[in-house]
């Protein structure tokens, strides 16, 4: 079977930095993806690792170590707007099918 | 970039009722796509693989004559939820991948509600 660990909830304020860490035991892995997704809405696509290393975009950046099943999503200089939850998801060697971790809910305050 | 366009939004309709749902690629055509089930506050759960031209394969504990999937094209798959039950309103979402499937992007989700 498969499984993704992640937090359930983080709390911070504006400007400061977030990471948030997953671990994943998978038969079988491609890659890692993270999604974004607002209260009512549909999963964005934020960045995806098939590499060991950092992947860096804009305010966000993944990092994936495949031999320690682990990576973190770091969300920079963080706003108001980047509350919501994020979500890891591992995609297997076979079928391109996405299995998600159970989602960091992100509270940025003030 | 690559676009997942899925119709309806919402549906609010009564129990007993068949709902239609459909999911296109606008700018890439997707021999696979992905329908996912979520419930609040909770994650995304895969409940099928829609395969172009051949039959879904469905997760384990998903019910394919409850959720019929129709991949008739390469842009174009429906999920119809027959016999809709309050049991069966949750947000439902579809996903299409670009090259090499990766990385996926989702439709808007549809908000299906039973009464």
């Amino acid at each position: 079977g498969q499984s993704l660990e992640q937090p359930s909830e983080v709390t911070a304020v504006e400007g400061a930095i977030v990471q948030i860490n997953c671990t994943y035991q998978t038969s079988g892995f491609y890659g890692l993806s993270w999604y974004q997704q607002h209260d009512g809405g549909a999963p964005t696509f934020l960045s995806y690792n098939a590499l060991d290393g950092l992947e860096e975009t804009g305010r966000f950046s993944s990092f994936l170590s495949r031999s320690d099943s682990y990576g973190y999503l770091l969300l920079q200089e963080l706003q108001m707007k980047d509350s919501a939850s994020y979500f890891c998801a591992v995609i297997k060697a076979a079928g391109n099918k996405l299995t998600f971790g159970g989602g960091t809910r992100v509270l940025v305050k003030p | 970039g690559a676009v997942v366009s899925q119709h309806p939004s919402r549906v609010i309709c009564k129990s007993g009722t068949s709902v239609k749902i459909e999911c296109r690629s606008l700018d890439f055509q997707a021999t696979t796509m992905f329908w996912y089930r979520q419930f609040p506050k909770q994650s995304l759960m895969l409940m099928a693989t829609s395969n172009e031209g051949s039959k879904a394969t469905y997760e384990q504990g998903v019910e394919k004559d409850k959720f019929l999937i129709n991949h008739a094209s390469l842009t174009l798959s429906t999920l119809t939820v027959t016999s809709a039950h309050p049991e069966d309103s949750s947000f439902y979402i579809c996903s299409a991948g670009g090259p090499d499937n990766q990385p996926q992007h989702f439709g808007d989700g549809t908000r299906l509600s039973i009464l």
